[in-house]
C-alpha cells in the first residue's frame, strides 16, 4: 500500500532563513508526487507537482527515487511562507494519499 | 479556473438528523469527486471517490449506509451524514478533477474550501 510520511509537524524558522520541510513515500508503481499548502482560513490548493520540475514562490522540490523522496525547500523563507504544507502521492490514476502535513512558521 | 464550491461552510445540528453537504464545480466539469474528512491538527483522509453517474466507491472503514454519496451531474456532488452523530464532528472537504484542464493536468485535484459539521 502508499504511504506519505511527513517526519516533522512543526517547523520553525526565521525570515531569511533556508527550509526544508521533508516528504517520504512508498509505492510500488511510478510515483507522481505533489505538494500542496494551505495557508490560514483558506482552502487546500496545489504548490507545486514533481512532473513540472517548476519553481513556485520560490520553492522547489526534487524526486529523489533512491531516497524515495521528495523533499520541499526554499533557500529565504518569507513571513507568507507560514503555513500548513502537505506532500500527497497519487496512486490508482487519480487518487491522493496526504501525508501528515508539516506547519511551518516563519518568525520575523 | 478551476473553482470548487462548497455548500454550506459550516452547519450546526442536533444528534440524529441528517446533513447534506453540496460540492459543485463552478467551472469545470468534473467527471471525479472526491471526499475528505480532516480532523484537528490532522491531515485528510479520503473518504470515498465518486464518478458521475456511478456509485461511489469508498475506502475502507467508511460506511456507505452512513455517508451517502450521490454525484448525479459533471458539477455537482453531494454528502448526506445520516443519523448524524458527535463523533462524526469533522472538517469535510471535497475536490475534484476533471478531463480539459491545460497542461495535461488530468491529475490535479481542486479543493473546497470545507465544510465543518458540528453534531451536538
Amino acid at each position: 500500500a502508499q504511504r506519505v510520511t511527513q517526519p516533522e509537524k512543526l517547523l520553525s524558522v526565521f525570515k531569511g532563513a533556508p527550509v526544508e520541510l521533508k516528504c517520504n513515500y512508498s509505492y510500488s508503481g511510478s510515483p507522481e508526487l505533489f505538494w500542496y499548502v494551505q495557508y490560514s482560513r483558506q482552502r487546500l490548493q496545489l504548490l507545486l507537482r514533481h512532473i513540472s520540475r517548476e519553481s513556485i514562490k520560490g520553492f522547489t522540490a526534487d524526486l529523489n527515487k533512491g531516497e524515495t523522496s521528495f523533499h520541499l525547500k526554499k533557500p529565504f523563507a518569507q513571513e507568507e511562507d507560514s503555513a500548513m504544507y502537505y506532500c500527497a502521492l497519487v496512486h490508482a490514476g487519480n487518487m491522493l494519499t496526504f501525508g501528515g502535513g508539516t506547519r511551518l512558521m516563519v518568525k520575523p | 479556473g478551476a473553482v470548487v464550491s462548497q455548500h454550506p461552510s459550516w452547519v450546526i445540528c442536533k444528534s440524529g438528523t441528517s446533513v447534506k453537504i453540496e460540492c459543485r464545480s463552478l467551472d469545470f466539469q468534473a467527471t471525479t469527486m472526491f471526499w475528505y474528512r480532516q480532523f484537528p491538527k490532522q491531515s485528510l483522509m479520503l473518504m470515498a471517490t465518486s464518478n458521475e453517474g456511478s456509485k461511489a466507491t469508498y475506502e475502507q472503514g467508511v460506511e456507505k449506509d452512513k455517508f451517502l454519496i450521490n454525484h448525479a451531474s459533471l458539477t455537482l456532488s453531494t454528502l448526506t451524514v445520516t443519523s448524524a452523530h458527535p463523533e462524526d464532528s469533522s472538517f469535510y472537504i471535497c475536490s475534484a478533477r476533471g478531463p480539459g484542464l491545460a497542461g495535461g493536468r488530468l491529475s490535479e485535484q481542486f479543493f473546497g474550501p470545507g465544510t465543518r459539521l458540528t453534531v451536538l
